[in-house]
């Protein structure tokens, strides 16, 4: 099993959709969850960044992070057409080095 | 220069070419990474470096060979690689501490081997 499970995708919606991007994951020992995004050719960027369970918003995103279940979430608020890109999630443990990642997600956002 | 930056954005080179990708973090992190990312794959932790010394190897072929003189800088050095070994390379840093450890990318290294 691994450590991360992410769907690939592809994902298409129409632009100005609610977005749902999920990954569930193994390890309980994780508590540091992050979403990066990755557009065609470039580094991952990171996009949010959130501790044990809750929810986090910046501005169109919110995370969230159900550690019960463990399944964290990213939603994208109003999509356009530049939220198109691969959205990858990670996490990691209290004081740990190594980022687990998930496969990545690609979304496309339809004008 | 402002992040991470990596130097080349493409490099092409046959099997028997020796290369070396650099990488330059401007962001005073002591902790520095390389990731191989591959379609259709997750990213692939190759090498790590804290306080400029190696504290993890993913059993990662010794035709790859990492170097981080200081702080601020790593480099991969390659030799003798496979077609295989095309990929995303990309570096990484962080500031390691007692909690999560945030990593910003550089825009990576397009390797192609012929």
């Amino acid at each position: 099993q691994k450590e991360v499970e992410q769907d690939p995708g592809p994902l298409s919606v129409p632009e100005g959709a609610i977005v749902s991007l999920n990954c569930t994951y193994s390890n309980s020992a994780f508590q540091y969850f992050m979403w990066y995004r990755q557009y065609s050719r470039k580094g991952p960027e990171l996009l949010m960044y959130t501790y044990s369970s809750g929810n986090k918003e910046d501005g169109r995103f919110t995370a969230q992070v159900d550690k019960s279940s463990k399944y964290i979430s990213l939603f994208i608020r109003d999509s356009q057409p530049s939220d198109s890109a691969t959205y990858l999630c990670a996490m990691i443990g209290q004081g740990a080095q190594k980022l687990v990642f998930g496969q990545g997600t690609r979304l496309t956002i339809n004008p | 220069e402002t992040g991470v930056t990596q130097t080349p954005r493409h490099l092409v080179m046959g099997m028997t070419n020796k290369k070396s990708l650099k990488c330059e973090q401007h962001l005073g992190h002591n902790a520095m990474y390389w990731y191989k990312q591959s379609a259709k794959k997750p990213l692939e932790l190759m090498f790590v470096y804290s306080l400029e010394e190696r504290v993890e190897n993913n059993s990662v072929p010794s035709r790859f060979s990492p170097e981080c003189p200081n702080s601020s800088h790593l480099f991969l050095h390659l030799h003798t690689l496979q077609p295989e070994d095309s990929a995303l390379y990309l570096c990484a840093s962080s500031q390691l501490t007692s909690g999560g450890n945030e990593q910003f990318f550089g825009p990576g290294t397009r390797l192609t081997v012929l």
